[in-house]
């Protein structure tokens, strides 16, 4: 079974902090995605990866910033957080454009 | 631009047989996908569609229909279990990522 795992279920951090969210994937896909999702918007693609030190923006980049320095690692960095911010955090990963992506259990992110 | 709608809340009985509609406007069409997220955890994959008619997987079909834009999962025989959110969520070639509709709550009542 594929296996994304979020490094913290709940975490609470304070405006202007610079946060990082880590997720990592033992099954050596090579696409790897964050999401946010808010209620009544659904699941919003903020950054992907189709390789190892390659991003690419999704749909709402403002504010975040990823980093790809191993295969199974895709951490999401808020350079700056805010209230705005405060969200449910979703990892995934596939192993190609054609597959299914799998989900880790998410980080619920609150910015004070 | 691009478009998915799903109605937002639906309710049915145990035992029941249930649809849950989503269409779509995109350009680039390359496939649907329907998605399964209990309350607190993670979305799980339940079917992809990129050719019209219907895939069925036990209790689960998804249909799609290219020419209209349409998409449907129907769950038979309802458990209490399959009370969640299902998502769909639409693959285009030109940017080759998932744009996901808001999702359609489903709860299933005794």
């Amino acid at each position: 079974d594929v296996k994304v795992t979020q490094s913290s279920r709940y975490l609470v951090k304070r405006t202007g902090e610079k946060v990082f969210l880590e997720c990592v994937q033992d099954m050596d896909h090579e696409n790897m995605f964050w999401y946010r999702q808010d209620p009544g918007l659904g699941l919003r693609l903020i950054y992907f990866s189709y390789d190892v030190k390659m991003k690419e923006k999704g749909d709402i980049p403002e504010g975040y910033s990823v980093s790809r320095e191993k295969k199974e690692r895709f951490s999401l960095i808020l350079e700056s957080a805010s209230t705005n911010q405060t969200s449910m955090y979703l990892c995934a990963s596939s192993p190609d454009r054609d597959q299914p992506q799998h989900f880790g259990d998410g980080t619920r992110l609150s910015i004070l | 631009g691009q478009n998915i709608d799903q109605p937002t809340e639906m309710t049915a009985t145990e035992g029941a047989i249930v649809q849950i509609n989503c269409t779509y406007q995109t350009s680039g069409f390359n496939g649907l996908f329907w998605y399964q997220q209990h309350a607190g955890e993670a979305p799980t994959f339940l079917s992809y569609n990129v050719l019209d008619g219907l895939e069925e997987k036990g209790r689960f079909s998804s249909f799609l229909s290219r020419s209209k834009g349409y998409s449907y999962l129907l769950l038979k025989e309802l458990q209490m279990k399959d009370s969640a959110s299902y998502l769909c969520a639409v693959r285009t070639y030109n940017t080759d990522k998932l744009i996901f509709g808001t999702g359609t709550r489903l709860q299933v009542f005794p």
